[in-house]
């Protein structure tokens, strides 16, 4: 099955300022039909997972543009520009290259 | 739009089993393929297996390969996990989720405490 690696565990953050998570993965996401299969979540407390960004860089309808995701391969990155205080919460990567998804370990964003 | 609702919070007793559903509107029937997450205490997301009734497909992580049972009733568009021999450890928020490659729609999550 495919890891991914999650880097930092933990981050403390001023508003304003940028913050970036890598995502490591023990494969290529890249599939035969030219799509990378990575994707990254945001979890806030006490509420369902949200979708942020698809196949590595697309943000999904209603993200903000300070949110991006780059990379190839097995390496990439979510990047927001200037967090705001509604950014707080656990943020994964998750792959699904084959019929078995598996998410990164998670990533606490927290406000200083 | 997708919604997915799910029913309501179960307390168990260890060994026994457990069956939450999600039931889904909106899209057409013929789109749905419906996962299942969990998120214990102090614990990350979990997938725990997906169901594509339209490819005939379902498929389960390997650490619920044989606790756990998806199903998807296509008559009421209502998708059923269904999980056995519960332990202290299953103890979290089960969430179903829509899509293929990826999950845009969520159910609100169903709280499972399992309790001696």
């Amino acid at each position: 099955d495919i890891v991914l690696t999650q880097t930092p565990l933990s981050l403390s953050v001023t508003p304003g300022q940028p913050a970036s998570i890598s995502c490591k993965s023990s494969q290529s996401l890249l599939h035969s039909d030219g799509k990378t299969y990575l994707y990254w979540y945001l979890q806030k407390t006490g509420q369902s997972p949200q979708l942020l960004i698809h196949e590595v860089s697309n943000r999904f309808s209603g993200v903000p543009d300070r949110f991006s995701g780059s990379g190839s391969g097995t390496d990439f990155t979510l990047k927001i520009s200037r967090v705001e205080a509604e950014d707080v919460g656990v943020y994964y990567c998750m792959q699904s290259i084959q019929l078995r998804y598996s998410f990164g370990q998670g990533t606490k964003l927290e406000i200083k | 739009q997708v919604q997915l609702v799910q029913s309501g919070p179960e307390v168990k007793k260890p060994g026994s089993s457990v069956k939450v559903s999600c039931k889904v509107s909106g899209g057409t029937s013929s789109s749905y393929a419906i996962s299942w997450v969990r998120k214990a205490p102090g614990q990350g997301l979990e997938w725990m297996g997906v169901i594509i009734p339209k490819l005939g497909i379902t498929n389960y992580a390997q650490n619920f390969q044989g606790r756990v049972t998806i199903t998807m009733d296509e008559d009421t568009n209502t998708a059923y996990m269904d999980l056995s021999s519960l332990k202290s450890e299953d103890t979290a928020a089960y969430f179903c989720a829509n899509g293929g490659a990826y999950w845009a729609y969520w159910g609100q999550g169903t709280l499972v405490t399992v309790s001696s």
